[in-house]
């Protein structure tokens, strides 16, 4: 089946430990991005990657990185120095930088 | 200024009725516009996508957009209690997708 998979589903790790969350498409999409959800908030652009080997930040990159060294994977890497990193974390890719993105089922991240 | 912005809500319509989305975008070069649909605890999913100004129909749905104003609008005809969730404006502009905070709707039956 095509579609996008971020896993695992829910994660739980200890304050001022690095986690990766994994975000991989099977659709041949060119274009992938990360948001960030918080309780009654919309979604909030961290990472966004047009192609592969090139990404930009979005609104909240700081204390996030991300790779592209494949076109179905865009790996987000939360590191120590995000301050607030408990949220829902949702991918989404397209086929191409200006078309209708598809979401993945998204990783709830608790830090504690 | 944010570069997306709705009215947070809640709308609430009763069973049958129309409702009506609105959200408004900062950015003249944004080139597609999106609404998506998220129940809660769940991810987004995409019910329209437009990208002229005017009006465009799916079902229930129609989406419209009025560039000059900056202005994206979903209306939901035949309101159902199933449709009720929160939806998010998206806009699209030089591969940058940015969401609204989004708008709660409620349809009573």
């Amino acid at each position: 089946d095509g579609g996008i998979t971020q896993s695992p589903k829910y994660l739980f790790r200890k304050e001022g430990q690095n986690v990766t969350l994994s975000c991989e498409q099977n659709l041949n999409h060119d274009a992938m991005y990360w948001y960030r959800q918080d309780p009654g908030q919309g979604l909030r652009l961290i990472y966004y990657s047009q192609i592969v080997n090139d990404f930009q930040k979005g609104d909240i990159a700081e204390g996030y990185s991300v790779s592209r060294e494949k076109k179905e994977s865009f790996p987000l890497t939360v590191t120590s120095a995000q301050k607030n990193p408990t949220a829902f974390y949702l991918c989404a890719s397209s086929i191409g930088s200006n078309t209708e993105a598809f979401f993945g089922q998204g990783t709830r991240l608790t830090v504690v | 200024q944010k570069e997306v912005e709705q009215n947070s809500g809640p709308l609430s319509v009763p069973e049958g009725a129309i409702a009506s989305l609105n959200c408004t975008y900062s950015d003249r070069g944004s080139q597609s516009f999106f609404w998506y649909r998220q129940y809660s605890g769940k991810s987004p999913e995409l019910i329209m996508f437009i990208y002229s100004n005017g009006d465009k129909e799916d079902g229930r749905f129609t989406a419209q957009l009025n560039k000059a104003s900056q202005y994206v609008s979903l209306l939901i005809r035949d309101s159902q209690p199933s449709d009720s969730a929160t939806y998010l404006c998206a806009v699209n502009g030089w591969g940058k997708l940015v969401f609204g905070a989004g708008t709660i709707l409620r349809v009573k039956s």
